[in-house]
């Protein structure tokens, strides 16, 4: 099993949707989340941390469910920049991040 | 703003050649890392530095080795190139204590 699973995707969306991401972790001793953003051919990019009381900024919601062990990002109001790929991050050990291989958004006129 | 900065953006070698990638930050940060990413494997650790001259294996070090000599500066060192190590190859770094993590642009790699 992967310490990090996302489904890839791509989810194909229009403009103004709601769409949700999940990721699993198996590392029950995991401390840290975040989501990162990775654009075609860039680096990733911090998007948010994930708190366990949950966090939201602006059209970005991220949960955390500790006792099934996964994290979901919530994009509301989906926008033509927002296509990109999402990256689940759970830390390992120490300041070690493992990385899930990223959920495909594509958002369409 | 935290700023990662690579030697490279792209880069073209032979088998056989020694290479250097060079990552800078200039944000103080303790903690350095080296990542590969490769298409449906995501980002592979290949080496971490919590401090100057020191290192740390990650999961895939075979056939790298890497130096950190200033704290701002983590170099991945490829000792003979070969074409498995054609990737996208991404520097991070972090405050000691905290996992979050900043990258700079990377560098891909083409070794023919």
């Amino acid at each position: 099993r992967k310490e990090v699973e996302q489904d890839p995707g791509p989810f194909n969306v229009p403009e103004g949707a709601t769409v949700a991401f999940n990721c699993t972790y198996s590392n029950s001793a995991s401390q840290s989340f975040f989501w990162y953003r990775q654009d075609c051919r860039k680096e990733p990019k911090l998007l948010m941390s994930v708190y366990s009381s949950g966090n939201e900024d602006g059209r970005f919601t991220a949960q955390l469910n500790r006792a099934s062990q996964y994290i979901s990002l919530l994009i509301r109001d989906s926008k033509l920049s927002d296509s990109a790929t999402y990256l689940c991050v759970v830390n390992g050990n120490t300041d070690k991040l493992i990385f899930g291989t990223g959920t495909r958004l594509q958002v369409f006129p | 703003d935290v700023k990662v900065t690579q030697s490279s953006r792209y880069l073209v070698k032979r088998t056989g050649e020694k290479v250097f990638l060079e990552c800078v930050q200039d944000m103080d940060h303790e903690n350095m890392f080296w990542y590969r990413q490769d298409p449906g494997l995501g980002l592979r650790l290949i080496y971490f530095s919590y401090d100057v001259k020191m290192k740390e294996k990650g999961d895939i070090p075979e056939g790298y080795s890497v130096s950190r000599e200033k704290k701002e500066r983590f170099s991945l060192i490829l000792e003979s190139a070969s074409t498995n190590q054609t990737s996208m190859y991404l520097c991070a770094s972090s405050w000691g204590g905290r996992a979050e993590q900043y990258f700079g642009p990377g560098t891909r790699l083409t070794v023919t």
